[in-house]
């Protein structure tokens, strides 16, 4: 079956840690996304990439960094200079038509706790 | 720029009564917009999508969504709720480059 996977589903981190958090589709889509998600605030788009071997911060990239060397794979990695980065991760992949009209496809996320 | 709104985060209703979900969206062209459900700690899956085609859009599970542009609106409803609809719903409006931007989600709650 086509689809995202994304793991690991919980991740706790230290104080001070980089951690990275894996997403893998075999969709065949160009484009992915990765997306916080809080209590209360909807989702808030973190990076995209519309093709291999590039990407565009979204709204909240700050502390965040990202690298697309494969099409299938989009990994996140958070690190140390986010302030709070205890919550729910979700990447997403779609084809890349130019429009605002494509599906995205979503993972099943990624649990973070910084402890 | 484009947003969406979610008026109430929270509804309640009872299993077998009708379920409406608001949205409103701004946009300055013609909008793609977009409802997905999300079950606790699981991905969201689309219940359906506008794209200008037909403006009463038919999704899973029952769900349904009438484009109005008059309004800037872009309800989602269902005629009667089921105890599996409990989850939280999130509008979203299409802009360039494939971004969505997303409602604050509204939580239904289905009691017996």
């Amino acid at each position: 079956d086509g689809g995202i996977t994304q793991s690991p589903k919980y991740l706790f981190r230290k104080e001070g840690q980089n951690v990275t958090l894996s997403c893998e589709q075999n969709l065949n889509h160009d484009a992915m996304y990765w997306y916080r998600q809080d209590p209360g605030q909807g989702l808030r788009l973190i990076y995209y990439s519309q093709i291999v071997n590039d990407f565009q911060k979204g709204d909240i990239a700050e502390g965040y960094s990202v690298s697309r060397e494969k099409k299938e794979s989009f990994p996140l990695t958070v690190t140390s200079a986010q302030k709070n980065p205890t919550a729910f991760y979700l990447c997403a992949s779609s084809i890349a038509s130019g429009s605002g009209e494509d599906t995205q496809y979503f993972g099943p996320g990624t649990r973070l706790t910084v402890l | 720029a484009q947003s969406v709104t979610q008026l109430g985060s929270h509804v309640s209703v009872s299993e077998g009564a009708l379920v409406l979900l608001r949205c409103n969206y701004s946009s300055s062209v013609p909008p793609y917009l977009f409802w997905y459900v999300q079950y606790p700690n699981q991905g969201l899956q689309l219940l359906l999508k506008y794209t200008s085609a037909a403006t009463l859009v038919k999704g899973i599970n029952g769900f349904e969504a009438e484009f109005k542009k008059s309004e800037t609106s872009f309800h989602l409803t269902k005629p009667s709720a089921h105890m599996s609809d409990a989850a939280e719903y999130f509008c979203a409006v299409g802009s360039g480059f494939q971004k969505l931007v997303f409602g604050t989600g509204t939580r239904l709650l289905v009691s017996p």
